[in-house]
């Protein structure tokens, strides 16, 4: 199984819609991070939390909010989906520590039309 | 505040052909540095890490990057690429003390027969 798992894989819903994309961990990992990637703009930083009482914004929050509800649980909610919000999203975890390297789920293709 | 630039966005090389990719990074204090790999429909895996040390940094499956300090870069290079490296390679660097990661764009490395 994987360490670090997302859920659904691939999702297609329409403007106005809220979606919630999960990730649970297995990897006894205190830190868990939601990215947004999109063609040629690299990973940006949607949320991270550095434990279940701590949650913290990126780069990009607006129209996200997310919920830690057990150490090994983080979602990502779009209350309201807009078409700009399409892209790839990556959850990940770390150990604590900036010198931790992260480690990646699978990633969930959202397109919203 | 850190930022890495990634001056390519592309690298097109032959098999058994050496390549190089790039990167740069901005910061005022040290510095964690990351290359992570990324497979078609998959997440992004750690490729290799400078922590402190040796300048010199290697990964099981033959790249290698070289921290350098006075040209703030972290380039990372392999002497003779194979097709199954074809991925989207990203450059990533964390700052002490802070404890997030900041990626590049990303560079799509192209192996061709």
């Amino acid at each position: 199984d994987a360490d670090v798992t997302q859920t659904p894989r691939n999702r297609i819903t329409k403007t106005g819609k809220r979606i919630m994309l999960e990730c649970s961990q297995t990897k006894g990992h205190d830190r868990m991070y939601w990215y947004r990637q999109d063609p040629g703009l690299g990973l940006r930083l949607i949320y991270y939390s550095f434990d279940v009482k701590d949650i913290n914004k990126g780069e990009i929050s607006d129209g996200y909010s997310v919920s830690r509800q057990a150490q090994a649980k983080f979602s990502l909610s779009l209350e309201s989906a807009i078409p700009n919000q399409t892209a790839l999203y990556f959850c990940a975890t770390s150990g604590g520590g900036p010198n931790q390297p992260q480690h990646f789920g699978d990633g969930t293709r959202l397109s919203i039309l | 505040a850190q930022s890495v630039t990634q001056l390519d966005s592309q690298v097109p090389v032959f098999e058994e052909a050496p390549v190089e990719l790039r990167c740069n990074y901005s910061s005022s204090v040290s510095v964690y540095l990351f290359w992570y790999v990324q497979y078609p429909n998959q997440g992004l895996q750690l490729l290799l890490k400078y922590l402190s040390g040796s300048t010199l940094v290697e990964s099981i499956n033959g790249f290698e990057a070289e921290f350098n300090k006075s040209q703030t870069s972290f380039h990372l290079r392999k002497p003779s690429v194979h097709i199954s490296d074809t991925a989207e390679y990203f450059c990533a660097v964390s700052e002490r003390g802070y404890s997030t990661l900041t990626f590049g764009k990303g560079t799509m490395l192209l192996v061709s027969p």
